[in-house]
């Protein structure tokens, strides 16, 4: 069966600190993979997604971005964090071009 | 445009009866797919049903079931014999295509269970 890791699962950093965010899915092959946003009580942003190895397509221009350097592994950064990129950030994937299986998140808080 | 729009922002219900969740959709696509989320206060986003448009039939999981009305673009979510479990954010999604395989969200709706 199919399993998706993201971690770490919590992570308070100072503004201006970098950030590296980690997802990776098991028992499946050339995974669509998708990063979310969701702020507090909202809906849910579509930051990055991508369809294959270093293929990466960005949903909303900002101090974020996102690579795939392996299949199964995608991963979100920034260089510099800003306090509105506090929120929930969710991993998915997909194998059908249609239905998305979500990670556990990880809760950002930039102080 | 293709859109969702859930114009519920709360609900409540008490245990053990029935509550209709709705979601609207807009797409000028014959072939897609249209799901319900979970995403009870731990916030891992859970699939609860999926809908495929080319089924006249609608889709049901144990007390979950839709009502899937294509001409009106309409697809409600019923829960059955509401559980304190239930208690959660219901995202309303749709896929209209594309090999990226994207999906539209409304903003969702935060469900009581009370007890």
């Amino acid at each position: 069966s199919q399993t998706i890791h993201q971690w770490p699962a919590t992570l308070v950093q100072p503004v201006g600190s970098p950030l590296s965010l980690e997802c990776t899915v098991e028992g499946t092959s050339n995974p669509n993979l998708y990063w979310y946003r969701q702020a507090a009580g909202r809906g849910l942003q579509l930051l990055f997604y991508s369809v294959g190895i270093g293929q990466i397509s960005s949903e909303v221009p900002q101090n974020l971005s996102a690579s795939r350097p392996q299949d199964r592994q995608f991963i979100l950064s920034s260089k510099k964090l800003l306090l509105s990129d506090s929120g929930f950030y969710l991993c998915a994937w997909s194998a059908a071009y249609n239905e998305q299986f979500f990670g556990p998140g990880t809760r950002l808080t930039v102080l | 445009a293709q859109t969702v729009t859930q114009s519920q922002p709360e609900m409540s219900v008490q245990e053990a009866e029935t509550v209709t969740l709705s979601c609207t959709y807009d797409t000028s696509e014959n072939n897609y797919y249209l799901f319900w989320y979970k995403q009870p206060p731990s916030r891992q986003m859970i699939l609860v049903i999926r809908q495929e448009a080319y089924k006249q039939q609608n889709a049901t999981e144990n007390r979950f079931s839709v009502n899937f009305q294509k001409a009106a673009k309409s697809f409600s979510l019923k829960i059955s014999d509401s559980q304190l479990g239930d208690t959660a954010m219901y995202f309303c999604a749709g896929y209209y295509g594309g090999s990226q395989g994207n999906l539209i969200f409304g903003k969702g709706t935060k469900l009581s269970v009370k007890p």
